[in-house]
């Protein structure tokens, strides 16, 4: 079964701070990489999709690098802020040809505390 | 959010009783589908649809049956509701086809049912 494992479950840092979240997958063939930010009680926004030819993908203070050799991503956050507070969700597209194939991480819960 | 809207945002049914959930896009996205998301578990794919009148199963469609007559509206009906589809519902949609592309997936703000 495909899995996307995401570490650490949970993780508070103070605001002004850097974090970096990782994302190990095992899916295969894989097509792309993609980090989504879903803040409490809202649904998840995309933050970077990186294919396998990209390594490094910036979005503001968010910067997603992907390793396919070995199949881990990260996602660093620079500069933290208290709106970075939020579930941040790892998802591998495979290339499927029954159809559908994004696989979701369970996410790490991130909290900025002044 | 690219223009998704759910409804209802609650509800609290009793188990046993037909739900339907409503999504609404203005996009004219081709791609609609619906996820529902539970502590300890990533977002699960329930069904999806590539068109209209076109829908396939995902990996947790048992109890759930879908519809798409129009292309901005997807509904989602638990047939028979019970205490274990208590979850938060998300409809998402995505412009282009599926297979293999960087596509961007949006989200809509989510359902929360709770089936007592």
């Amino acid at each position: 079964k495909n899995q996307v494992e995401q570490s650490p479950q949970s993780l508070i840092i103070l605001e002004g701070k850097n974090c970096t979240l990782q994302c190990n997958y095992t899916v295969s063939p894989f097509s792309n990489l993609r980090w989504y930010k879903q803040d409490t009680g809202r649904g998840p926004v995309s933050l970077t999709i990186m294919t396998f030819s990209e390594n490094t993908k910036s979005n503001g203070r968010y910067t997603a690098t992907l390793d396919a050799d070995t199949k881990q991503s990260s996602l660093h956050i620079t500069a933290s802020q208290l709106s970075d507070s939020a579930s941040y969700i790892c998802v591998v597209s495979v290339n499927s040809n029954s159809g559908y194939a994004l696989n979701f991480g369970k996410g790490t819960s991130l909290l900025v505390t002044p | 959010d690219a223009g998704i809207t759910q409804s209802p945002r609650h509800k609290v049914t009793e188990t046993g009783t037909p739900v339907t959930l409503r999504c609404h896009q203005t996009e004219n996205h081709r791609y609609m589908y619906w996820y529902r998301q539970d502590p300890g578990h990533g977002l699960r794919l329930i069904h999806y649809s590539y068109g209209v009148k076109d829908t396939d199963k995902g990996e947790v469609s048992d109890g759930y049956s879908v519809s798409r007559s129009k292309t901005e509206d997807f509904l989602l009906t638990l047939e028979s509701a019970t205490s274990s589809q208590t979850s938060v519902y998300f409809c998402a949609t995505t412009r282009t086809e599926i297979l293999g592309a960087s596509y961007e997936q949006y989200f809509g703000p989510g359902t929360r049912l709770t089936v007592t």
